[in-house]
């Protein structure tokens, strides 16, 4: 079965920085493209970040550009998310997300993880 | 960016009932449209995609229709296990945008 393991998430104060870990398993993870997506408590769904399957093409929403980085390590079938000067509204549920297929230019997300919880408070 | 809107926000139905959910994207994006379900607690599961294309091991009370501009998902036959907020979301072009999210509940 396709699993997608989130970690990494926390407690951090504004300004800090924390990143986040997804473990994918029971597919070819180089197949595809891989996303970030968050909810905000009690609020709906927002695209965070995308990444193509070779790291060719990324994609950033405007809330998070400059801050937020995306990578994977295809060897270790592992997605990341590296979140600096971290805001009170930065406050979600983060999920890691498969793509439909290899590249970014089209964005269906066909299989989530559970999420893992990011509180940005002092 | 694309604006999607759903409508109606919430809705409750009976057991047996037809539910229909209605997504509107600002501009039109062909057939991008892919719809979603949220149950309490849990990850979305994507149900629809390509605006009409039912995902592999989604029951088939659940269809969905529209191009352009207006989209419908529709649950023929509303199942107690239906409980849940549908999204929609256009896979048209980055950024990738979700409608406000629809919560059906049971009567």
């Amino acid at each position: 079965e396709v699993q997608l393991v989130e970690s990494g998430g926390g407690l951090v104060q504004p300004g800090r920085s924390l990143r986040l870990s997804c473990a994918a398993s029971a597919f070819t993870f180089d197949d595809y493209a891989m996303h970030w997506v968050r909810q905000a408590p009690g609020k709906g769904l927002e695209w965070v970040s995308g990444i193509s399957w070779n790291s060719g093409t990324i994609g950033y929403a405007d809330s998070v550009k400059g801050r937020f980085t995306i990578s994977r390590d295809n060897a270790k079938n592992s997605l990341y998310l590296q979140m600096n000067s971290l805001r009170a509204e930065d406050t979600a549920l983060y999920y890691c997300v498969k793509g439909r297929d290899m590249q970014l230019r089209e964005g269906t997300f066909v299989i989530w993880g559970q999420g893992t919880m990011v509180t940005v408070s002092s | 960016d694309i604006q999607m809107t759903q409508s109606p926000s919430s809705l409750s139905a009976s057991v047996g009932d037809r539910v229909t959910i209605t997504c509107r994207a600002s501009p039109g994006i062909v057939t991008h449209l892919n719809w979603y379900q949220q149950k309490p607690g849990k990850a979305p599961k994507l149900l629809i995609y390509a605006a009409s294309s039912l995902q592999s091991g989604v029951p088939s009370r659940f269809s969905g229709s529209g191009s352009g501009t207006d989209f419908t998902l529709t649950i023929s036959s509303l199942q107690p296990e239906d409980l849940a907020t549908y999204y929609c979301q256009q896979s048209h072009s980055s950024p990738w945008t979700f409608g406000q999210g629809t919560k059906v509940g049971i009567k």
